[in-house]
């Protein structure tokens, strides 16, 4: 069964720090993996999605990357911004036999919190 | 660029009593899933849908129920709540192909007291 762990829980910093938040997994037969955001009270907004064929995927001052072999992807995140404030999630994605059917395995989330 | 609509965004309910989730999203996706979230931990995967008429269940489907007659809509139902059913609701819908990002709803939060 695939597990998913997100540390540290919560991480407090000021603002313009560069930051890396960890997601491992113990399964790495994935199909792909994203991370999303989630603001207070609010569903959640993908952020990136890396595919198993990938390293890493960046989107403006947002960097991820993939290790499938140690079970590991980071989320970095440079010159944070208060506005950067909010729960970060990982999802292992897996394919569920044949067709386009998928199983998403969510970590807990870091709650990250940025100081202005 | 309505997305995920899900309805109601909060709810109490008694113990004992039956409501449904609704959720429909517009943009043509095959893919529909309900999850739930409790305090402090990830999202667990209720049912699912790969399309019009085809349901299966996810991680934690007992106490409820899901319908999928229409692409669009994705009812969840709870049938005879309990207070362990206390928790936020998502509902999430994707499209198939290489980019297969997931799109949410913005919850449903609700209590069983």
């Amino acid at each position: 069964k695939q597990e998913v762990t997100q540390i540290p829980a919560a991480l407090s910093v000021p603002e313009g720090e560069n930051l890396v938040l960890n997601c491992s997994f113990t399964d790495s037969a994935i199909y792909n993996l994203q991370w999303f955001r989630q603001d207070p009270g609010k569903g959640l907004t993908s952020l990136l999605l890396i595919q198993s064929s990938q390293r890493e995927q960046t989107s403006g001052r947002l960097n991820a990357s993939l290790d499938k072999s140690s079970g590991r992807s980071t989320l970095y995140i440079a010159a944070s911004q208060p506005g950067d404030s909010a729960t970060y999630l990982c999802a292992v994605i897996r394919s569920l036999g044949s067709g386009s059917a998928r199983q998403l395995t969510f970590g807990s989330g870091t709650q990250l919190t940025v100081l202005p | 660029n309505a997305g995920v609509t899900q309805t109601p965004k909060f709810r109490i309910l008694k113990i004992g009593q039956s409501m449904t989730l609704q959720c429909a999203q517009d943009m043509n996706h095959n893919y529909m899933y309900w999850y739930r979230q409790d305090p402090g931990m990830g999202l667990k995967l209720i049912y699912y849908s790969v399309g019009a008429g085809i349901t299966d269940k996810g991680e934690v489907p007992n106490g409820y129920n899901v319908s999928r007659s229409t692409t669009e809509d994705f009812p969840l139902r709870l049938e005879l709540a309990a207070p362990s059913q206390t928790s936020v609701y998502f509902c999430a819908s994707r499209s198939a192909g290489a980019h297969e990002k997931l799109f949410f709803g913005s919850g449903t939060q609700l209590s069983v007291l």
